[in-house]
């Protein structure tokens, strides 16, 4: 059960769009399409923003958007914002009622 | 509306057991998978398992199974996460969400325990 691989870090100016990988394996990531992403600001509890690999909650701009492709998902963000510099972590279904989280990405808006 | 509330910060010596509470409201508890979830200064999200409080049933990270117990108390709604034997490494903020039924993703999450361990 080995975590999930994400940039560490990634940056983009406002109004740019960004992209964070998330890549893991056929027994996790690309077995399933239970991937979701979280938003966690410094200090504060994760919280949603896609899951099931692309599903926004109510709530979450439709500036966030995901998706998957093999071991790979993806979270983009378009018309970045002062407000989007967070952390980013992906967790994902691995089988066998077990969940694995990604290694988390920093994003820093420029 | 639904609620997580945790218990406070700890302070641990090495070697000893740290036992953080989860108390559920604005929801019938047995109804939701609770996970608890931990997070070293600086670092990522870390899965540590889940218990159904229906049954009590529990399943845990492979990391964690024999140092973690998972209970439950359904006349007050609480889960408890106990970690024995602890370590400078399992200094870290513990947190509680909980899942749907059904659902592959946490909507709600407790606050947070701060957990310090110093020898």
């Amino acid at each position: 059960q080995s975590a999930l691989t994400q940039p560490a870090s990634v940056s983009g100016s406002p109004g740019q769009s960004i992209t964070i990988s998330c890549t893991g394996t056929s027994s996790d990531v690309g077995g399933y399409n239970l991937v979701s992403w979280y938003q966690q600001h410094p200090g504060k509890a994760p919280k949603v923003i896609i899951y099931e690999c692309s599903k926004r909650p109510s709530g979450v701009s439709d500036r966030f958007s995901g998706s998957k492709s093999g071991n790979t998902a993806s979270l983009t963000i378009s018309g970045l914002q002062a407000e989007d510099e967070a952390d980013y972590h992906c967790y994902s279904y691995a089988g066998s009622s077990l969940w694995v989280f990604g290694g988390g990405t920093k994003l820093t808006v420029l | 509306q639904m609620q997580l509330v945790q218990s406070g910060a700890e302070v641990k010596k090495t070697g000893s057991s740290v036992k953080v509470s989860c108390k559920a409201s604005g929801y019938t508890f047995t109804y939701r998978y609770l996970h608890w979830v931990r997070q070293a200064p600086g670092q990522a999200l870390e899965w540590m398992g889940w218990i159904t409080p229906f049954n009590g049933n529990t399943n845990y990270a492979q990391k964690f199974q024999d140092r973690v117990t998972f209970t439950r108390d359904r006349s007050v709604g609480t889960a408890y996460m106990e970690l024995s034997s602890l370590r400078s490494e399992d200094a870290a903020i513990y947190y509680c969400a909980t899942q749907g039924s059904g659902s592959s993703h946490f909507d709600y999450w407790g606050q947070g325990t701060l957990v310090t361990v110093s020898s």
